[in-house]
């Protein structure tokens, strides 16, 4: 069974960074390539970077290019979102979603609140 | 970048009734195209990918139709689990991948 877990969300100043992790397990990570997809209150979804299997290739959302990393460590089944420069706007519950487009599974997500 | 436009916004329809939500894409997406549900408190969920591919373990009550820039999603006799937000994502021209605003189906 496809499990991603995702962590390291929380409260944090505009301005500020975080970290976030997706664990995944239940298929070959290292195979698949990653994304991340936001969801601020009450919204609706919206996508925020994309990784190949083997980190070669990035996308990101104009609204985060600049201030998101995303990486991954395929001998930890895992993927990162970098996050610097926090602004307001960028709240919302992070999922991470294996493979390219249509998802087919998705995280839990962990939720980001950046308010001061 | 693709522009998907959803509607309704909200859908009121009673257990049984048959639905149907519209998602309109700004240019040609070919068939790339996926419907997603969502639950409160949940992740979203894979429907219906190409258009018309259920997702495994999807009923066959779940039904994606259309091409190029018009798309419909049919839900026949609409069932108590079937309440929620539906969204649909196009996967043709990226990045940035996009998703319509979604339809929220709530009972009448």
């Amino acid at each position: 069974e496809v499990q991603l877990v995702e962590s390291g969300g929380g409260l944090v100043q505009p301005g500020g960074s975080l970290r976030l992790s997706c664990a995944a397990s239940g298929f070959t990570f290292s195979s698949f390539s990653m994304n991340w997809v936001r969801q601020a209150p009450g919204k609706g979804l919206h996508w925020v970077s994309y990784i190949t299997s083997d980190s070669v290739i990035t996308h990101y959302a104009d609204s985060v290019t600049g201030r998101f990393t995303i990486s991954r460590d395929n001998a930890k089944n895992a993927l990162y979102l970098q996050m610097n420069s926090l602004r307001d706007d960028d709240t919302g519950i992070y999922y991470c979603a294996s493979r390219s487009a249509p998802f087919r599974h998705w995280g839990q997500g962990t939720l980001v609140t950046v308010s001061s | 970048e693709v522009v998907m436009t959803q509607s309704p916004a909200t859908l009121s329809v009673s257990p049984g009734e048959r639905v149907t939500l519209s998602c309109r894409a700004s240019q040609s997406i070919s068939t790339n195209l996926a419907w997603y549900q969502q639950k409160p408190g949940q992740a979203p969920r894979l429907l219906i990918s190409e258009v018309s591919t259920r997702a495994t373990g999807i009923p066959a009550r779940f039904t994606g139709s259309g091409s190029e820039t018009e798309f419909t999603l049919s839900i026949d006799s609409l069932q108590s689990e079937d309440f929620g937000v539906y969204y649909c994502q196009q996967y043709n021209d990226w990045p940035p991948l996009t998703f319509g605003g979604g339809t929220k189906v709530q009972i009448k």
